[in-house]
Parts: structure tokens; C-alpha cells; sequence
């Protein structure tokens, strides 16, 4: 099955500066990847996504690129904020026998530190 | 507001117990979802229903039984737990398959945490 693995596990940062959490998938039939963000005691939310026939996508200040040859997508987040801080989990999808597998990197806990 | 509500949003339970976590969702989605999430762990599958009908089963002790009674409410039957189960356990629903580039994103309910004694 797919595995995904995701670095780093922590990440912090000074206001303003730039984030990048970057995941590695194992399965060259994973073609969708999206990326969820989870606020301390809260649900996670889907926060921006890319199809494998896309090297980058950006939405305000965060873009995530992808790099099919090396089967790595990373997370981008520029001018950061106190509320950007979050675990951000990165998933491939691979598609199965009439359906999809999503498979989740373990988070990566990013601070923002004013 | 996502629109998928889970209760009760803490639980503590003996290793006897029976208890059950409830998810609801009214976004008119097909598929639901329960996951766990333990520290330092990837986010686990354990059920997925497809308009209604179990599709996948990962692996999940017997002492979790899932049940969907329609494609708006989602149970999971907890008994005889053990303490390495707890967690937070998060409820999913999404129109299409997870996974699906369109019509795949998941909404996730605030989550039931787990504490078994």
C-alpha cells in the first residue's frame, strides 16, 4: 500500500518568515493530494489540494508544488501568521478497484512565534 | 460549522463498559468515516460506509462495531476496550469517495476523545 511520510514533525517560525512541510509518497499511482490543517482543539479542515497532472497551485499565501519524478509534494506557507499556527497533515490518493485510498503523513506541528 | 456534529465530545470508560460515539452529518453526503488520531501517529482509517453499506473494514478489532442506520448517522459501538484505545476519534463524511480530486474532501466533526480507564 501507499506510505506516505511526512518532515518535519515540528516547525517553528518567526512572524513573517516562510514555512515548507514536505511529504514523500511511495505509490506512483497516487494522483491527488490534498492538505489538511487542525488548530489546537479543533477538526481538521481541508486547506488547499493538487492533482497529479499539476506541478503548482497557489491561494493566497500558501502553494504547494509536486514533483512526480521524485514522488514529493511540499506545503508552502509565506508571511506567516500567529494563526497559521497548526498541525498540517499532508495525503496522497491512489486509486483503487473502483474506489480511492487516502493515506495521511503524521503531522507536522507548525508555531509561529510573534 | 462544518455540518458533521460528533457526541459525546469527551467519554471516559472502565475496560468493561459499553458506550457508544455518535456522528451526524446534513451536508447530503454519501460516504462517512471514522478515524483515529493518536499523538504522533498518522491519522488511521478504521470504517468507511458507502450509502449506507460498509466498505471497508481496516483491520479493526472486534471490540469496535460501526453501524450506519442511514446515510445521515454514523455509530460506533465501543465494549471491552482496552487503555492503549484511547484517542480522539474523528467522524468524516464527503460526497464522493475520499480521495476523489472532485467532490473527495472530507469534513470532519470536532471529534469524540477517548479515555479508557
Amino acid at each position: 500500500g501507499e506510505n506516505v511520510e511526512q518532515h518535519p514533525s515540528t516547525l517553528s517560525v518567526q512572524e513573517g518568515d516562510s514555512a515548507v512541510i514536505k511529504c514523500t509518497y511511495s505509490d506512483s499511482a497516487s494522483n491527488y493530494f490534498p492538505w489538511y490543517k487542525q488548530e489546537l482543539g479543533k477538526r481538521p479542515q481541508l486547506i488547499i489540494d493538487i492533482r497529479s497532472n499539476v506541478g503548482e497551485k497557489k491561494d493566497q499565501r500558501i502553494a504547494v508544488t509536486l514533483n512526480k519524478t521524485a514522488k514529493h509534494f511540499s506545503l508552502h506557507i509565506t508571511e506567516t501568521q500567529p494563526e497559521d499556527s497548526a498541525v498540517y497533515f499532508c495525503a496522497a490518493s491512489t486509486p483503487g478497484a473502483g474506489s480511492y485510498q487516502l493515506t495521511f503523513g503524521k503531522g507536522t506541528k507548525l508555531s509561529v512565534i510573534p | 460549522e462544518t455540518g458533521v456534529t460528533q457526541t459525546p465530545r469527551h467519554l471516559v470508560m472502565g475496560m468493561t463498559n459499553k458506550k457508544s460515539l455518535k456522528c451526524e452529518q446534513h451536508l447530503g453526503h454519501n460516504a462517512m468515516y471514522w478515524y483515529k488520531q493518536s499523538a504522533k501517529k498518522p491519522l488511521e482509517l478504521m470504517f468507511v460506509y458507502s450509502l449506507e453499506e460498509r466498505v471497508e473494514n481496516n483491520s479493526v478489532p472486534s471490540r469496535f462495531s460501526p453501524e450506519c442506520p442511514n446515510s445521515s448517522h454514523l455509530f460506533l459501538h465501543l465494549h471491552t476496550l482496552q487503555p492503549e484505545d484511547s484517542a480522539l476519534y474523528l467522524c468524516a463524511s464527503s460526497l464522493n469517495p475520499a480521495g476523489t480530486a472532485v467532490g473527495g474532501e472530507l469534513f470532519f466533526g470536532e471529534g469524540s476523545r477517548l479515555t479508557v480507564l
